[in-house]
């Protein structure tokens, strides 16, 4: 079956950098995009990016770019996100998501990784 | 960017009722519309696609209705592990955007 197993809970100072892995077993991993989302505690959900494991190509939301790089290493069927330049408002959890088979909606979720940002 | 405006943000609702939620996108996004289940501390999991179109393994008790700019999520009849948070997400574009949840409480 389909997974997404991402890295663990990272503390990190402001203006620091994080960079949370998203391991996807159960499928061939170049076949489907991956996306990451994240979600302030109580708040709703936030696409950052995604990008298509088949040829590395990327797309991010305005609101990242210069601080988001979405990267994969085929080999490892994983894929990787680094934000830069962190602040308090990055303190969320992220998550890695698949593209459905049936559209681009997200059919398969990694169990989350929470990033905390604090001096 | 698609703004996506959910309401209402809280709906309390014993077993056995009917809920509905709406979902209202900025600009028309056809049928590409998503709605998704979140329990505390877990991820989403997808519910609905293409508007009206159950995800397998999903209870009929659940539907999707709706295309363009509305849309509506029922639950025919809730049940007690429906209670959760409930977020429509439209894919006609990037950045893919999300509606600011509905919470469906006990009664």
């Amino acid at each position: 079956q389909v997974q997404l197993v991402q890295s663990g809970a990272e503390v990190k100072k402001p203006g620091a950098s994080v960079q949370v892995s998203c391991k996807a077993s159960g499928y061939t991993f170049t076949k489907y995009a991956l996306h990451w989302v994240r979600q302030a505690p109580g708040q709703s959900l936030e696409w950052m990016g995604w990008i298509n494991p088949g040829n590395g190509n990327t797309k991010y939301s305005q609101k990242f770019q210069g601080r988001l790089t979405i990267t994969r290493d085929t080999s490892a069927s994983t894929a990787y996100l680094e934000l830069t330049g962190l602040r308090s408002e990055d303190t969320t959890v992220y998550y890695c998501a698949r593209d459905a088979d049936t559209g681009g909606w997200f059919g398969h979720w990694g169990q989350g990784t929470l990033v905390t940002v604090s001096s | 960017d698609i703004q996506m405006t959910q309401s209402p943000s809280s709906v309390s609702a014993s077993v056995g009722d009917r809920v509905t939620i709406t979902c209202r996108a900025s600009q028309g996004v056809s049928s590409w519309l998503a709605w998704y289940q979140q329990k505390p501390g877990k991820a989403p999991t997808l519910l609905i696609y293409g508007a009206s179109s159950l995800q397998g393994g999903v209870p009929s008790r659940f539907s999707g209705s709706g295309s363009g700019t509305d849309f509506i999520l029922t639950i025919s009849s809730l049940q007690p592990e429906d209670f959760a948070i409930y977020f429509c997400q439209q894919a006609s574009g990037f950045p893919r955007t999300f509606g600011g949840g509905t919470k469906v409480e006990i009664k």
